[in-house]
């Protein structure tokens, strides 16, 4: 059964930079695209982006300027850096798999990191 | 940008009745990138159906979607109590995901 396992720093100030970390437990790491996701009361489910074992990335045009996804192949591991953060960044931040197939779905998520970011 | 609408926006029905939500996208989507999930308090979203139509391993046979075009919607059939929750539809579109806002399924 493949589980993803989530964690990062939850108390962020204002202008720090948010850092999350996903791995990969059981299952094949290639032949899928792994993604963050994020939820807020304000914007609901947001996705942010996505990385595949190659490290081939997409990324959400409204936050790419401050979103990077880096993988360690090696590790089955994937994580999310968000830069100059703001308070509009608080949230739920998801981890999730998506199979590089001819359907385009989440299948496998992670239990979700809470986000805060407050002076 | 492909943005869904769901509605209602909350539906309040009894246990064994049936439920039917809705999902409308600005434009036409591909049914290969609609999905639905269920996401229940405190959980991650959980997902339903794939390709407009086609159930996830382990999903019961009384969720089903249907649709096409701009216009999607996934039916419950016989309330189970476990299945009061929220659904999400999903769309992938121009190389991004997106959602819409929910339907949240509550007991009447």
């Amino acid at each position: 059964q493949v589980q993803l396992q989530q964690w990062g720093a939850g108390l962020l100030k204002p202008s720090e930079t948010l850092s999350l970390h996903c791995v990969v437990y059981g299952g094949s790491f290639s032949g899928y695209y792994w993604s963050w996701i994020r939820q807020s009361p304000v914007k609901g489910l947001e996705w942010i982006g996505e990385i595949n074992h190659s490290g081939s990335t997409n990324y959400n045009p409204s936050l790419k300027s401050r979103v990077t996804i880096s993988v360690d192949t090696s590790r089955r591991h994937f994580s999310l850096r968000v830069s100059s953060v703001t308070a509009a960044d608080t949230a739920v931040y998801y981890c999730a798999r998506a199979p590089i197939s001819s359907d385009y779905y989440m299948d496998v998520w992670g239990k979700g990191t809470t986000v805060t970011v407050s002076s | 940008e492909i943005v869904l609408t769901q509605s209602p926006g909350t539906l309040s029905l009894s246990p064994g009745k049936s439920a039917t939500l809705s999902c409308r996208a600005s434009q036409s989507v591909s049914s290969n990138s609609l999905a639905w999930y269920q996401q229940k308090p405190g959980q991650a979203p959980r997902l339903l159906i794939y390709g407009a139509s086609s159930r996830a391993t382990g999903i019961p046979d009384r969720f089903s979607g249907s649709g096409s075009g701009t216009d999607f919607t996934l039916t419950i059939s016989r309330l189970e109590p476990e299945d009061f929750a929220v659904y999400y539809c999903q769309q992938y579109g121009s190389s991004i995901f997106t959602f819409g806002p929910g339907t949240k399924v509550d007991i009447k």
